[in-house]
């Protein structure tokens, strides 16, 4: 079946360090693959997409490449601020019971601190 | 713009009660999701509506939980009786339409707590 897997938060850093969160999925075909993010207090917003392999999405400084060979699509970001804490999904767009759906991961907890 | 409206945002019940949830969805978007997200997980659809249809209710545990979407623009989830395991949040998103991917805005949610 379809699945996606991140690394495990919560994930400390401090301000201006460099971020990557760790993302693999598991699915038949080439689905697209997102990044969303959920900041306290507020809904799911997303962050960036790729729809083929090899394509890069980008957005608000972060970056995710669709690596087919690897089955992955890691976040990364090049100097983080405090704004950025907030929880980070990996999801993906997988046929399931006769649909399309929606299938995200656990989430990763991002705290950056001043 | 107005975002995705579910209310209320906060629900305390004993176990037996029912409960409702109520989503207003991004204006002019015919498709409507419920999710459910458990405590330290990524959401999961419960079900999606295009207009007034539900067109994909297989995760819904349809023995104590019901939807509806009448008139094909608010919305409803309703579980009777809860159980201690319902405790979640409760997301709900709409979109433009699925029949290729158009991005999905998710409202808020609504945080049950069942006692």
């Amino acid at each position: 079946g379809n699945s996606v897997t991140q690394m495990e938060g919560p994930v400390t850093l401090s301000e201006e360090a460099f971020l990557t969160i760790n993302c693999t999925y598991t699915a038949t075909g080439y689905p697209s693959l997102f990044w969303y993010v959920q900041y306290p207090g507020e809904g799911l917003q997303l962050l960036l997409k790729a729809t083929k392999a090899d394509d890069k999405g980008s957005n608000k400084g972060f970056e995710a490449t669709y690596r087919k060979e690897t089955t992955s699509f890691h976040l990364e970001k090049g100097s983080v601020q405090v704004s950025d804490s907030a929880v980070y999904f990996c999801a993906l767009i997988g046929f399931s019971g006769g649909y399309n759906k929606l299938i995200f991961g656990a989430g990763t907890r991002l705290a950056v601190h001043p | 713009e107005a975002g995705v409206v579910q209310s209320p945002r906060y629900k305390i019940i004993e176990k037996k009660q029912p409960v409702a949830f109520w989503c207003n969805p991004i204006s002019g978007h015919n498709t409507l999701y419920w999710y459910l997200q458990n405590l330290g997980q990524g959401p999961e659809l419960l079900i999606r509506y295009e207009n007034e249809e539900a067109v994909d209710d297989s995760q819904l545990p349809k023995d104590r939980f019901s939807a509806e979407r009448l008139k094909g623009v608010d919305s409803t989830l309703k579980i009777q009786p809860a159980e201690l395991g319902d405790s979640a949040v409760y997301l709900c998103a709409s979109s433009l339409r699925t029949s290729s991917y158009n991005e999905q805005f998710f409202g808020p949610g609504t945080r049950l707590t069942v006692l």
